[in-house]
């Protein structure tokens, strides 16, 4: 069974700048949830979909945003971007089930992303 | 104050060692409790998952939840160099609460 895939690896922005994500969750997972890793802050939480809608949110800015296909792909958005953008974002999935019951996460191998 | 407290290390161990990470927490809420390992460049991968007090075991693996006290141990015997990496502690209530991660490396 394929692994959470996320694209891209790498990517290069300048400030004021956007970026899209993109995120295949593990098939047959109907969750996938979103964090942002950096060396200070370690993993911080920015939000979780199941079945197309936003069920949980951490503490960012509104710059940041996401979506979820039908088919549980989901994208993550950064608009306007700053320096303190710069980390690895990180895609989880999860079966979902009813409510997010703490399922097992499984991660993706992350894009890096550099704001210059 | 963090919701999960996690020592950075790095730690540096002989190979064979016994290696010890652990996990402080203040969140009584909290419910399941993993372990997860993270290569450099990759994402995190699940080593161990706990929903209660107690121990697991998985193979070198101890999982070990103390709620109580609000700490979780991971215990790695007879550690190997390909056990170097960054240790994550999670824990679940609502929202996954995530470690900064301890840096391990094991000497050959």
């Amino acid at each position: 069974k394929a692994g959470v895939t996320q694209t891209p690896r790498y990517l290069i922005k300048t400030r004021g700048q956007q970026v899209t994500l993109s995120c295949s969750p593990i098939s047959g997972h109907r969750s996938v949830s979103w964090y942002q890793q950096t060396p200070g802050q370690g993993l911080q939480f920015l939000f979780e979909y199941f079945s197309e809608t936003q069920r949980n949110k951490g503490n960012f800015p509104g710059r940041f945003s996401g979506r979820q296909f039908s088919n549980s792909r989901s994208e993550m958005n950064v608009s306007t971007l700053e320096l303190g953008d710069s980390a690895l974002y990180l895609c989880a999935s999860s079966g979902g089930g009813q409510g997010w019951s703490g399922e097992k996460l499984f991660f993706g191998s992350g894009t890096q992303l550099s704001v210059l | 104050q963090k919701e999960v407290e996690q020592d950075p290390g790095p730690l540096s161990v002989p190979e064979g060692a016994i290696v010890s990470l652990n996990c402080t927490y203040s969140n009584s809420a909290f419910q399941y409790f993993m372990w997860y390992r993270q290569y450099s460049r990759k994402g995190p991968e699940l080593l161990m998952y706990t929903y209660s007090s107690g121990n697991k075991e998985d193979g070198r693996f101890t999982a070990q939840v103390d709620k109580s006290s609000k700490y979780i141990s991971l215990f790695i015997r007879d550690s190997q160099p390909s056990d170097s990496a960054t240790y994550l502690c999670a824990m679940f209530a609502n929202q996954f609460y995530f470690g900064t991660g301890t840096s391990l490396t094991v000497i050959p």
